[in-house]
C-alpha cells in the first residue's frame, strides 16, 4: 500500500448504529486530519492530530469521536448519527515538521457515508 | 480571517481550449495557496502550491497558477484542455495550527466540464 488509504470506501448505517472509519498513512508523516465533504458545502476540517495528540477539534458534535493510536493510523468512531451527517469523509496526512503552515496535505480516497 | 473565493461553480470548455479557473484569497499575512483536483469518487490530489518561492507555479498535468498579490488572486490555467481534465477543482489557503500542523480552508470548488 502507498499513500493514504481509507476503509471502508462506502458505509450505510442506521441512526442507532455504531461504526468506525479507518485511515492509514504509509508516508511516514506525523500529522493526520479528518475532513468532511458535504454536498454544496466547502470541505470542513474536523480534527487534527500531531504525533497522536489532538491539536484541533473544530466544533464537531460528540457523536463523532476520533482516535489516533499512533502516527500511522487514525480512526473516526461514529454513533447515533443523523441523516445530515451523510457525506464523504476524507482523511489526510502531512509531514508535521514545519510550523510555517505550508506543508502539503495528502488525501485518501474517502469513505462515502450514508445515514438512514 | 483567511479565506478563498472561487468564482464560477461550473466552467465548460471545449477540448483544446484554454482553461481558466479563478481563485481569490483573503489573508493578512503572506499566504500559502494550493490547488487540488478531485476526480469522481476519489480523494483530493495536489495540482500545485504557492509558497512564495516564485509567483508562477507549475503543477502536474500541464496546469499552472500565478500568484498576484495586487489582485489577491491565484488563478489556475492550462493552455489546452483535455477530456481527462474534467473534474472538480479546489483552491485552498493554509493556516498554521499547533504541533506543526496546518488547516486548509477550501473554496466551494469549480466543476470543470470538457466538451469534445
Amino acid at each position: 500500500e502507498t499513500g493514504v488509504t481509507q476503509t471502508p470506501r462506502h458505509l450505510v448505517m442506521g441512526m442507532t448504529n455504531k461504526k468506525s472509519l479507518k485511515c492509514e498513512q504509509h508516508l511516514g508523516h506525523n500529522a493526520m486530519y479528518w475532513y468532511k465533504q458535504s454536498a454544496k458545502k466547502p470541505l470542513e476540517l474536523m480534527f487534527v492530530y500531531s504525533l497522536e495528540e489532538r491539536v484541533e477539534n473544530n466544533s464537531v458534535p460528540s457523536r463523532f469521536s476520533p482516535e489516533c493510536p499512533n502516527s500511522s493510523h487514525l480512526f473516526l468512531h461514529l454513533h447515533t448519527l443523523q441523516p445530515e451527517d451523510s457525506a464523504l469523509y476524507l482523511c489526510a496526512s502531512s509531514q508535521g515538521t514545519s510550523g510555517q503552515g505550508g506543508e502539503t496535505q495528502y488525501f485518501g480516497p474517502g469513505t462515502r457515508l450514508l445515514v438512514l | 480571517a483567511q479565506s478563498v473565493t472561487q468564482l464560477g461553480s461550473h466552467v465548460s470548455v471545449s477540448e483544446g481550449a484554454l482553461v481558466l479557473l479563478r481563485c481569490n484569497y483573503s489573508s493578512s499575512v503572506p499566504p500559502y495557496l494550493f490547488w487540488y483536483v478531485q476526480y469522481p469518487n476519489q480523494g483530493l490530489q495536489l495540482l500545485l502550491k504557492y509558497t512564495s518561492a516564485a509567483t508562477l507555479v507549475k503543477g502536474i498535468n500541464g496546469f499552472e497558477a500565478e500568484f498576484k498579490k495586487s489582485e489577491t488572486s491565484f488563478h489556475l490555467t492550462k493552455p489546452s484542455a483535455h477530456m481527462s481534465d474534467a473534474a472538480e477543482y479546489f483552491c485552498a489557503v493554509s493556516v498554521p495550527l499547533g504541533g506543526a500542523t496546518n488547516k486548509l480552508i477550501f473554496g466551494t470548488g469549480t466543476l470543470l466540464a470538457v466538451q469534445p
